[in-house]
C-alpha cells in the first residue's frame, strides 16, 4: 500500500530532551515537507526537501533540523525541544514540487513539559 | 507573499442540503489550488485541484470546486452533504516557481442528520 508513515503517532518529553520522528515514504516520491498544525494556524511548513540534495527552510524552522540522506526516509529532529513546540506535526510526499498533490502521513502528537 | 484565506471556522449544515465551504487566496501569479480533507485523528486527504482549464473541478466524494479569478476565490461545493462529510477542510495553494504549499486556516464542516 502507498503510504507515508510517520512515527511515533504520540510523545510526550520534556523540555531539552532530544527527540527525532521519523517519516518514511515508500512512494518513490522526490519531494518531502514537514508541517506542523495548530489550531487557528492551519498548517505551517517546517522544512521542505524537493530530492535527496536539496533541503531548505519553510515558514517556522526554528528550534528543528532534518536530513534527506536517502530518498524515502525524511526525519525531524527536535535538538532541544521547548514548550512551544507542543503540536500535531504532519510529514508528506510528492512525486514532484509543481502540481502533484501531497500524500500525508497520520500525524504525530507532541506535547514538551 | 502568497497567502490563502477561509472565512468560516465552521459551517453547518443538515443532511442533503447544499454546502459550500469558502477560500479566497491572494498570489502574485497564476495559482494552483487545492482542496484536502481531515478526518479526526488522520493525515490531509487530497480532494481536488484546479491546475489550469475548466473552472469547475471535480474531485473526491462528490465534492466540486470553482475557480474565480476575478473574485479569487476557489470555494468547495457539494450538491447534498452527507453527515459523513463532516471533517476539516483546507485550501491551499501554490504559485508556479514557489515550493511552498501554503494553507488555509480550516474549515470545520458539520452535517447534522
Amino acid at each position: 500500500e502507498a503510504q507515508v508513515t510517520q512515527n511515533p503517532r504520540y510523545l510526550i518529553t520534556v523540555t531539552g530532551k532530544k527527540l527525532t520522528v521519523t517519516c518514511s515514504q515508500n512512494m518513490n516520491h522526490e519531494y518531502m515537507s514537514w508541517y506542523r498544525q495548530d489550531p487557528g494556524l492551519g498548517l505551517r511548513q517546517i522544512y521542505y526537501s524537493m530530492n535527496v540534495e536539496v533541503t531548505d527552510k519553510g515558514d517556522v524552522p526554528e528550534g528543528y533540523k532534518v536530513s534527506r540522506k536517502e530518498k524515502r526516509n525524511f526525519p525531524l529532529i527536535l535538538e532541544s525541544p521547548s514548550p512551544n513546540q507542543t503540536s500535531l506535526y504532519f510529514c508528506a510526499s510528492s512525486p514532484d514540487s509543481r502540481n502533484s498533490p501531497l500524500h500525508f502521513g497520520n500525524g504525530t502528537r507532541l506535547t514538551v513539559t | 507573499a502568497q497567502s490563502v484565506a477561509q472565512p468560516e471556522d465552521q459551517v453547518k449544515v443538515a443532511e442533503g442540503n447544499p454546502l459550500t465551504v469558502k477560500c479566497t487566496y491572494s498570489v502574485s501569479g497564476n495559482p494552483y489550488l487545492f482542496w484536502y480533507v481531515q478526518y479526526p485523528n488522520r493525515g490531509l486527504q487530497f480532494l481536488l485541484k484546479y491546475i489550469t482549464g475548466d473552472n469547475l473541478v471535480k474531485g473526491s466524494y462528490g465534492f466540486e470546486a470553482e475557480f474565480n479569478k476575478s473574485q479569487t476565490s476557489f470555494h468547495l461545493k457539494k450538491p447534498s452533504a452527507l453527515v459523513s462529510d463532516s471533517a476539516l477542510y483546507f485550501c491551499a495553494v501554490r504559485v508556479p516557481g514557489f515550493q511552498k504549499l501554503v494553507f488555509g486556516t480550516g474549515t470545520r464542516l458539520l452535517v447534522s442528520p
